[in-house]
């Protein structure tokens, strides 16, 4: 499976602030995705990013709030927006197998801790 | 709206005994069911999978039950290791409205196997 790295891999932020997440993969791929994951809560998906279109957010999550980009098959950064302690998160890309599976590979994630 | 629930937000086993997670789902359009494996300050680790054409698959000390008319799955370790305390998410997948494929999280269930 692709090897697949987030910077940062943690920060703590001051409310009002932005932060850019980014996720690079060592083999090109279609299709990228990012995830949140809140305290004591599961996976929520906030959008898929192909490259050279828009992304696509899930319901609950808007563009202005979370902008991502997805410059070529190998990169893609989630910025979290305007930041309130209720961002603080885990916030996780990932990767589809390809083929005839729908297994998806995660990143390590990036611990954002919002004051 | 739930769709995936891990009812059992805990499990403990002893080492060499049988660990039984489980998973219900609600969406009769899922059709592909993975079981990932996260430790602390990592990235979800993809561990098994199963279609819903089957109803069991099995690798190595790991097998998932699938009950497609229960709606119901489980992921069966045997035996259990104290290096297989993680949180253990179920996740099910299906190919959405805007063609894209998503996976649906579970809200994680904590295994702590002690020696």
């Amino acid at each position: 499976s692709a090897v697949i790295s987030q910077k940062p891999s943690r920060d703590i932020c001051q409310r009002g602030t932005s932060l850019t997440i980014q996720c690079q993969v060592d083999s090109q791929v279609t299709m990228m995705f990012w995830y949140r994951q809140q305290p004591g809560q599961s996976l929520t998906l906030i959008a898929t990013a192909n490259q050279g279109s828009e992304a696509t957010y899930e319901s609950g999550f808007v563009i202005d709030k979370f902008p991502i980009s997805r410059p070529n098959l190998t990169f893609s950064t989630l910025t979290v927006s305007n930041m309130s302690p209720e961002d603080s998160s885990i916030y996780l890309c990932s990767l589809n197998s390809g083929g005839a599976t729908d297994t998806q590979y995660f990143g390590p994630g990036t611990r954002l801790t919002v004051l | 709206d739930q769709q995936v629930k891990q009812n059992s937000p805990s499990l403990s086993v002893q080492e060499g005994r049988i660990s039984i997670l489980n998973c219900d789902y609600t969406n009769s359009m899922f059709d592909y069911f993975l079981w990932y494996k996260k430790y602390p300050a990592e990235g979800p680790t993809f561990l098994i999978s199963i279609s819903s054409i089957k109803d069991k698959n099995e690798d190595g000390r790991f097998t998932v039950f699938l009950n497609k008319s229960a709606k119901h799955l489980s992921l069966h370790i045997v035996p259990s290791q104290p290096g297989d305390s993680a949180v253990y998410f179920c996740a099910a997948s299906a190919i959405m409205n805007t063609g894209f494929q998503k996976l649906v999280f579970g809200t994680g269930t904590r295994l702590l196997v002690s020696p």
